[in-house]
């Protein structure tokens, strides 16, 4: 059974740009969530997902945002980069609402902004 | 809102013998899920052991288990046999019951190091 894949792997990219980050989950997974990953605040829940419906958001700003699929697939969406933004984005995929077996993660993408 | 606190920012053990990593949170719920992931190099976050909070017992996966204390908002980790393949740095994490839209609340993590 192939894992949670994440594409890209790594993406540098310039202040003021926008970028969107890819996540697959487990097949037959409903239910996709974001972490961001930094040294300084660690991680930290950006939004989840389930049947293409934002069910929560963490406390970040507007420019970021996401979206599920019709198959789970969930991107996410980060616009008018700063230069905090660099982290590891982390996705996490996990059956439905309901129970909470565990979430399986990605190995995230790394995004260093210039 | 719910807090995870890891006190122990590193931690060094010797091959073969046993560490026990901290972990306490602050929560007014009454049900919830706590877990221990694992991430190595390679940045996956990897389950190690998942509790629920209305079990008593405590969860054990092989070498590893939990001492779950529920009135003292406490859940550590105990590593027994350390293994080379144990290195990484750990993360207590706490979700709400209730489908979890809130996602997982994480603390700081605990760097453990496996001396040969």
């Amino acid at each position: 059974k192939a894992g949670v894949t994440q594409t890209p792997r790594y993406l540098i990219k310039t202040r003021g740009q926008q970028v969107t980050l890819s996540c697959s989950p487990i097949s037959g997974h409903r239910s996709v969530s974001w972490y961001q990953q930094t040294p300084g605040q660690g991680l930290q829940f950006l939004f989840e997902y389930f049947s293409e419906t934002q069910r929560n958001k963490g406390n970040f700003p507007g420019r970021f945002s996401g979206r599920q699929f019709s198959n789970s697939r969930s991107e996410m969406n980060v616009s008018t980069l700063e230069l905090g933004d660099s982290a590891l984005y982390l996705c996490a995929s996990r059956v439905a609402a309901g129970t909470i077996y565990g979430y399986t993660f990605g190995s995230g993408t790394r995004l260093t902004v210039v | 809102a719910q807090t995870v606190t890891q006190s122990q920012p590193e931690m060094s053990v010797q091959e073969a013998e046993t560490v026990t990593l901290s972990c306490t949170y602050d929560t007014s719920e009454s049900d919830y899920y706590l877990f221990w992931y694992k991430q190595p190099p390679s940045r996956q976050m990897i389950l190690v052991i998942r509790q629920e909070a209305y079990k008593q017992q405590n969860a054990t996966e092989n070498r590893f288990s939990v001492n779950f204390q529920k009135a003292a908002k406490s859940f550590s980790l105990k590593i027994s046999d350390s293994q080379l393949g144990d290195a990484a740095m750990y993360f207590c994490a706490y979700a709400n019951s209730g489908g979890g839209a809130d996602g997982l609340t994480f603390g700081k993590g605990t760097h453990l190091i496996i001396q040969p």
